[in-house]
């Protein structure tokens, strides 16, 4: 099966950027996501990438991805206490969507 | 509108026993997927159902455990003779037919003692 490596932590202070990090070793994936998980929530798709674009910015969310080296990451601009919670990656194998151990990040004031 | 609706959303039960997960996804989509998240394995595929297609059932662990999808909406997930390992966060996503966004449920976070 395919394998997603992210980070397990990242701590920032209110107000800086964040930048979480994916790799991914299936280089068939058509599309590559963000979902964010709250505590005891379900998964909330944030953004997507196809797989022929370098770079997608949704309001304070910028998606990079780098093909060659099968690298993904998510920018978050001002990042905010609310946006503490576990950022998953996942590429798509076919319609089924395999996903990272998830980023756990922290906000702190 | 409505998002995915999943029921129960704990379910507590003894090993041994069986257990229904029930996912209502967002009207008029086509597409159903139902994954696992626990704390050892991290998020998994179950199966996934298309339409009247026949469901992709590759990521079901074991054959205790089914799914069905009547009328092409609802979808129950099945676990027969539930064991300590079953223990997890079920989740449920649907999305439209040819487009990549899946959207998930809350989740039903079952408990086997």
């Amino acid at each position: 099966g395919e394998d997603v490596e992210q980070s397990l932590f990242l701590s920032v202070r209110e107000g800086d950027s964040s930048v979480i990090n994916c790799t991914y070793t299936d280089s068939s994936s058509t599309y590559l996501y963000w979902y964010k998980q709250e505590p005891g929530a379900g998964l909330q798709l944030l953004t997507y990438i196809f797989s022929n674009m370098d770079m997608k910015q949704d309001q304070r969310l910028t998606v990079l991805l780098n093909k060659k080296d099968k690298h993904l990451s998510l920018r978050i601009a001002d990042t905010q206490t609310g946006d503490s919670a576990i950022y998953f990656c996942a590429g798509n194998s076919g319609y089924a969507l395999n996903f990272g151990k998830g980023t756990s990040l922290l906000v702190t004031p | 509108g409505a998002g995915v609706s999943q029921s129960p959303s704990n379910k507590v039960t003894e090993k041994g026993k069986d257990v229904e997960l029930r996912c209502d996804p967002i009207s008029g989509h086509t597409a159903l997927y139902w994954y696992r998240q626990s704390l050892g394995q991290g998020l998994e595929f179950l199966i996934y159902f298309q339409g009247n297609s026949a469901p992709d059932k590759s990521g079901l662990p074991s054959d205790r455990f089914s799914a069905e999808r009547t009328g092409g909406s609802v979808s129950t997930l099945t676990i027969q003779r539930t064991q300590q390992e079953d223990s997890a966060v079920y989740l449920c996503a649907s999305s439209s037919s040819g487009l990549p966004e899946q959207y998930f449920g809350p989740g039903t976070r079952l408990t086997v003692t």
